[in-house]
């Protein structure tokens, strides 16, 4: 099945600064590569997603980057701000019949004011 | 409308005892998650259905975890005798999943266990 691994587990940048956050994966047929921002006491919410066809998508500070060849894929937010403080992860899945989602294991942003 | 909710918020429960966890996906939702998140840990995949296809169940980690959905929405996750460890909190999540096509999982605030 498939295997998501994520980097780094914490990551702590100064405000106005950008972050960002490497995913890998182990599915070939996977083409399906979302971002969860989880805050404290709340279920995961995604932020953005890439599908396979796509290499690049930004949406205002946050983009995500893809290479189907290396299979991997990132996570980047620019101009960074108390808000964005939070766990984020990463996830992939695959077509008819393996659309389940696999997740990485997390990454602790802190935003340091 | 309403979003994937789940009940109850907060379970406390005695070690040995059976618990139901319950999620009521959003409308027309076909793909339904369950996942558990230990303290400050990732999520740990438990089972998804799709349709009315067969339910992946290579996340349950024993036979004390089951789940069903009824009637292609309501899904309730049991957990038969209860252990310390099972102590996390419950994240059930639904998308609106098509034929080789994946959409937004969105999910519940989760339910918190606790086993003491």
């Amino acid at each position: 099945g498939e295997n998501v691994e994520q980097h780094p587990s914490t990551l702590s940048v100064q405000e106005g600064d950008s972050a960002v956050i490497k995913c890998t994966y182990s599915d070939s047929a996977s083409n399906y590569f979302p971002w969860y921002k989880q805050e404290l006491g709340k279920g995961p919410q995604l932020i953005i997603d890439i599908r396979s066809n796509v290499g690049e998508k930004k949406d205002q500070r946050i983009a995500v980057t893809l290479n189907k060849t290396a299979k991997h894929f990132s996570l980047h937010i620019t101009e960074t701000q108390p808000e964005d403080s939070a766990v984020y992860f990463c996830a992939a899945s695959g077509p008819g019949g393996n659309e389940k989602l696999t997740f990485g294991t997390g990454t602790r942003l802190t935003i340091i004011p | 409308g309403a979003g994937v909710s789940q009940s109850p918020s907060n379970k406390v429960t005695e070690k040995g005892k059976d618990v139901e966890l319950r999620c009521d996906p959003i409308s027309g939702h076909t793909a339904l998650y369950w996942y558990r998140q230990s303290l400050g840990q990732g999520l740990e995949f438990l089972i998804y259905f799709q349709g009315n296809s067969a339910p992946d169940k290579s996340g349950l980690p024993s036979d004390r975890f089951s789940a069903e959905r009824t009637g292609g929405s309501v899904s309730t996750l049991t957990i038969q005798r209860t252990q310390q460890e099972d102590s996390a909190v419950y994240l059930c999540a639904s998308s609106l999943a098509m034929a080789g096509m994946n959409t937004e999982a969105f999910f519940g605030q989760g339910t918190r266990l606790t086993v003491v």
